[in-house]
């Protein structure tokens, strides 16, 4: 079945980068999307990649596929205190391709 | 656009009260979702509807739960009767297609 895998948590010095791993099952999803949630507030879209790109970079974040071992990452470049959130990768299930199937997510903690 | 809006942002009911959740999706989005949010089981797919109609209502717990979207501009959840386990945060999303979602700020429900 459709199943969407990432690591609880990650805690990064400010300045650093950060790279949130995520692993899908299905390898028909067309996209794979980040999103972003802050406290208290509702899931906001970061980022997506084509499913036939290898690579996308959007200033300060870079997402890399690797389609043939379904693996997909988030890298955020000079970590600032303000990118800490959970961060949840998404895939289009085969169900419609409009269904997205979400991770548990990973939290990030940025500390000084 | 004022983005997805749902209310209320909190409910707090008794246990075998009617729940009723209201979702207003971005004005010319096909597809509206429902998705629960709990620190146990994630985010969970409700059901979904595309140009009004229901398409996949596979995630709804039970018989407890039943959504409408009488217009492109509307949509509600209803629980009836609710439960304490039905305590959650809500999530109403709308899309165009498959260009990614975007979430309400959701509503905290808490049945006591």
């Amino acid at each position: 079945g459709e199943d969407v895998e990432q690591s609880l948590f990650l805690s990064v010095r400010e300045g650093d980068s950060s790279v949130i791993n995520c692993t899908y099952t299905d390898s028909s999803s067309t996209y794979l999307y980040w999103y972003k949630q802050e406290p208290g507030a509702g899931l906001q879209l970061l980022t997506y990649i084509f499913s036939n790109m290898d690579m996308k970079q959007d200033q300060r974040l870079t997402v890399l596929l690797n389609k043939k071992d379904k693996h997909l990452s988030l890298r955020i470049a000079d970590t600032q205190t303000g990118d800490s959130a959970i961060y949840f990768c998404a895939e289009s299930g085969t169900g419609g391709y409009n269904k997205l199937i979400f991770g548990a997510g990973t939290r990030l903690a940025v500390h000084p | 656009d004022a983005g997805v809006i749902q209310s209320p942002r909190h409910e707090v009911t008794e246990m075998g009260q009617e729940v009723t959740l209201r979702c207003k999706p971005i004005s010319g989005h096909d597809y509206l979702f429902w998705y629960r949010q709990t620190m146990m089981r994630g985010l969970e797919l409700l059901i979904y509807f595309n140009n009004n109609v229901p398409i996949d209502d596979s995630g709804m717990p039970e018989d407890r739960f039943s959504a409408k979207m009488p217009n492109a501009s509307f949509s509600t959840l209803k629980i009836q009767p609710s439960e304490p386990r039905d305590s959650a945060v809500y999530f109403c999303a709308s899309s165009l297609g498959d260009r990614g979602y975007t979430f309400g700020s959701g509503t905290r429900l808490t049945v006591v």
